[in-house]
């Protein structure tokens, strides 16, 4: 079974809103990575947080990580038509080199 | 640079055919990963390549295969195509090995199957 589970499976919002997506997975991991996939395209990597890490910022970005709880968010900040696509969660589980991704929010911005 | 590159974008195959599919790393990159994406399964870890050599694979039956060359170019090969093997099959570089790493994919080939 996939190592992350995303929630929601789907989100709508407006542009200017913000847009919150979940990532939870199973066991210890040494990194957390999230990707964007437009339209069945190849993924583009948005931003990395390591296992000691609680939280990490990357323009409009912000990912926290909570290692207790297992689980990740990714903010996204005044969102943008342009934001439109799946958003994926993928771990390295450790002491494994997989890259094990989650199950994706698809989020569609309406301008 | 230039990016990653999957030769063909996009097949169709009839079952039991065999398929090859290609992919260029980024130059310098060691590291070639492919994945399936499918509607029903997500993004599935086909296997890794790192200087030739597997190292590392996923749960998929052996009519997945994959080779790697000198250049760090990568092929998969599958057999006795099913219509379950209809997907989106990408192919990912990285510099080394090891999902510590950001991963550079391809836009994909896809696949379909009748």
């Amino acid at each position: 079974s996939q190592q992350g589970e995303e929630d929601p499976q789907a989100l709508s919002i407006q542009e200017g809103e913000n847009a919150t997506m979940n990532c939870s997975y199973k066991t210890s991991i040494n990194n957390l990575q999230w990707y964007r996939q437009n339209s069945g395209r190849g993924l583009v990597h948005l931003i990395l947080i390591r296992s000691n890490e609680r939280e990490k910022h990357s323009g409009r970005l912000r990912v926290t990580l909570d290692t207790s709880k297992k689980s990740s968010s990714l903010l996204i900040t005044a969102s943008r038509a342009a934001d439109t696509a799946s958003y994926f969660c993928a771990t390295e589980a450790y002491n494994t080199d997989k890259l094990i991704f989650g199950t994706g929010t698809r989020l569609q911005v309406f301008p | 640079k230039a990016g990653v590159t999957q030769t063909p974008r996009y097949l169709i195959k009839t079952r039991g055919q065999q398929v090859t599919l290609s992919c260029s790393p980024i130059s310098g990159h060691r590291s070639v990963s492919w994945y399936q994406q499918t509607p029903g399964q997500g993004l599935q870890f086909l296997f890794e390549y790192f200087s030739e050599t597997q190292r590392n694979k996923g749960n998929f039956p052996g009519r997945f295969s994959g080779r790697q060359f000198s250049n760090s170019r990568s092929e998969m090969n599958v057999s006795t195509l099913e219509l379950g093997d209809s997907a989106l099959y990408l192919c990912a570089s990285s510099l080394n090995t090891g999902g510590q790493e950001t991963q550079y994919f391809g836009p994909g080939t896809r696949l379909l199957v009748l």
